[in-house]
């Protein structure tokens, strides 16, 4: 089963708006990733938060983490039209040398 | 640098064969793995490796074998080819093992068995 479930499945926005995207986990971890892919691509790595952190920033990307909540968020601020793409959270379930995803948010931004 | 090579993109397979599929990393990475992807889901992993002779079962590792016989490479073989392995396979490979470093991933392999 998948450690992560994003949260919506699919995402439609006009430029220039904000995009939020959850994800919910299982078990136990060290560390949560965020991914983006461009359809039919390989993954692109966004960024990493650790256990021990709340929030990371990466240019217009935030990402918090709520481990007692078991829930994390990535928040693409100012969106272009380029940021249409699948975005996937990653986990390592049970802190494990396993990285399992979750089943992705489809973002769409209308120019 | 490369990163990480899929080969071959592409490949059409009928019910029963077998094959491998090539993934190789010039990263110097030890943390290897291979994800399958299905249409319109999340990548779900079949087996990963954290170092040279050391592989491990990932969530769907059924009909599928891998070896880990250099830092480099790390091919999956399908050992007898049906319909439900139809997908995109990804080999992906990081510097440190789990969550720790990002992953690097392949272009994927776009596997069909008829």
């Amino acid at each position: 089963s998948q450690q992560g479930e994003e949260d919506p499945q699919a995402l439609s926005i006009q430029e220039g708006e904000n995009a939020t995207m959850n994800c919910s986990y299982k078990t136990s971890i060290n560390n949560l990733q965020w991914y983006r892919q461009n359809s039919g691509r390989g993954l692109v790595h966004l960024i990493l938060i650790r256990s021990n952190e709340r929030e990371k920033h990466s240019g217009r990307l935030r990402v918090t983490l709520d481990t007692s909540k078991k829930s994390s968020s990535l928040l693409i601020t100012a969106s272009r039209a380029a940021d249409t793409a699948s975005y996937f959270c990653a986990t390592d379930e049970d802190s494990s040398y396993k990285l399992i995803f979750g089943s992705g948010t489809r973002l769409l931004v209308r120019p | 640098n490369a990163g990480v090579t899929q080969t071959p993109k592409f490949q059409v397979l009928k019910t029963g064969q077998s094959m491998t599929l090539q993934c190789a990393q010039d990263m110097n990475h030890e943390y290897m793995s291979w994800y399958r992807q299905d249409p319109g889901m999340g990548l779900r992993l079949i087996h990963y490796s954290v170092g040279a002779g050391i592989t491990d079962q990932g969530e769907v590792p059924n009909g599928y074998n891998v070896s880990r016989s250099t830092t480099e490479d790390f091919p999956l073989r399908l050992l007898s080819a049906a319909p439900s392995q139809t997908s995109v396979y990804f080999c992906a490979s990081s510097k440190y093992q789990g969550a720790s470093s990002p992953l690097h991933f392949g272009n994927g392999t776009r596997l069909t068995v008829t």
